[in-house]
């Protein structure tokens, strides 16, 4: 079955440090694949999307996700984390022929100052 | 600013009662999504219009509705619902197969 998994259910780091989130999916294919994220009573928002070209994608605000199918993974990155990063985040990847998004459980981002 | 637009904002409602939430989109997107959201948890899909034909259903209880008007509208009328469907709604748009872009939500309380 297609899959998301979400390595950390809760992140924490300080301001200024580097963020990794990590995410794996299980596919028999190269998926597209996308990274959302959510603040507070908000709906999500697309940071980036893997759509099988280039496999370091940059999305917004500073984010950036790299597909390696060898380790079936498409990790969220951020070099420098600000307190406005605080949410949570999404890892999902679209499913075979239909419109259907399947998503990782989530992780939240904590951001200390 | 989001270009997909839900209204209300917040909901509250009665089991007996019913309702509509609405969905708004001008970006000229064939398809559209209701997603239901619990606290904590990823989105859930609820069903799919693709060219305003409903083209998923994941065995939605018959108590939510879909309805699409047409390419840039879509509804979901609520009735005798539960507590347990108290939820976010998400309303979400995309081009067949392509990302989705998702509206703020619909804060939904069943008393």
């Amino acid at each position: 079955a297609q899959s998301v998994t979400q390595l950390d259910s809760h992140v924490s780091v300080s301001e200024g440090t580097p963020v990794l989130l990590r995410c794996n999916y299980s596919s028999s294919y190269s998926p597209s694949l996308f990274w959302y994220v959510q603040h507070p009573n908000k709906g999500l928002q697309l940071l980036l999307k893997y759509t099988s070209a280039a496999t370091l994608v940059k999305g917004i605000n500073g984010f950036e996700a790299e597909f390696k199918k060898s380790e079936t993974s498409f990790h969220l990155t951020k070099p420098s984390a600000h307190m406005s990063d605080a949410a949570e985040y999404f890892c999902a990847r679209g499913g075979s022929n239909t419109g259907k998004l399947i998503f990782g459980q989530g992780t939240t981002l904590q951001v200390k100052p | 600013d989001t270009e997909v637009t839900q209204t209300p904002k917040h909901l509250v409602m009665g089991m007996t009662n019913k309702k509509s939430l609405k969905c708004e989109q001008h970006m000229g997107h064939r398809a559209m999504y209701w997603y239901k959201q619990k606290a904590k948890k990823p989105p859930e899909l609820m069903f799919v219009y693709s060219y305003e034909k409903l083209s998923i259903n994941e065995s939605v209880p018959s108590r939510f509705s879909p309805e699409c008007p047409n390419s840039s509208l879509l509804n979901l009328h609520l009735h005798a619902l539960q507590p347990e469907d108290s939820a976010l709604y998400l309303c979400a748009s995309s081009h067949p197969w392509g990302e989705l872009f998702f509206g703020e939500g619909s804060r939904l309380t069943v008393l």
